[in-house]
């Protein structure tokens, strides 16, 4: 089984739709980080959480939300999606800090109409 | 260099010649240099955390090496094989946040039997 699971794998939505991805771990991490990709551009940071009670907007966090439920999981929220919110998204966690490997996620695919 | 920046963007290589690719990044504040193998549909996986100038790392047949003085970083895949056909992403920790990555846009390198 994967050790960072991603729900949905892919979704077709609608402007203005609220819109939630979720992540899952087994690895016992307490870091864990959204990045979202589109064409042409490196992984960006949306949203890290150190902890259940520890979360930090990353570098493109406009527009989106998140709810670290437990140590295991944590959820995007596109409150009300748009297209340009189309793009791939990945979860990640990691041991530590900077220096600590990030795993990640299968992605999810999310296309916004 | 104020982002982390990947070059070339592309590459063909021969099945069985040897190549290189760099990654440059701001030698400010410095943390930690990582470099990820992206294959087609699957998830990012780490190849390698790198923190000490100086520093050379391998596994298998790729290696790599790393200046922080000067701020870049080379990638080496000795022999290449058509498996090793991926898109290499490296990143460091300038600008993502605490503890978040800042990805260059990878280079895509595809080995030609």
């Amino acid at each position: 089984d994967a050790d960072v699971t991603q729900t949905p794998r892919n979704r077709i939505t609608k402007t203005g739709k609220r819109i939630m991805l979720e992540c899952s771990q087994t690895k016992g991490h307490d870091r864990m980080y959204w990045y979202r990709q589109d064409p042409g551009l490196g992984l960006r940071l949306i949203y890290y959480s150190f902890d259940v009670k520890d979360i930090n907007k990353g570098e493109i966090s406009d527009g989106y939300s998140v709810s670290r439920q437990a140590q295991a999981k944590f959820s995007l929220s596109l409150e009300s999606a748009i297209p340009n919110q189309t793009a791939l998204y990945f979860c990640a966690t990691s041991v530590g800090g900077s220096t600590d490997t990030q795993y990640f996620g299968p992605g999810t695919r999310l296309t916004v109409l | 260099i104020l982002n982390v920046e990947q070059s070339p963007q592309s590459l063909h290589v021969q099945e069985g010649d040897s190549t290189n690719f760099t990654c440059s990044f701001p030698s400010s504040n410095f943390y930690a240099l990582h470099w990820y193998r992206w294959e087609t549909a699957k998830s990012p996986e780490a190849l390698f955390v790198m923190t000490l100038n100086g520093d050379e790392k391998k596994k298998g047949r790729i290696s790599a090496t790393l200046n922080t003085k000067e701020g870049y970083s080379y990638l080496y895949i000795k022999g290449s094989q058509p498996e090793d056909s991926a898109t290499y992403l490296c990143a460091d920790h300038s600008g993502g946040g605490a503890d978040g990555l800042t990805f260059g846009k990878g280079t895509h390198l595809i080995i030609q039997p």
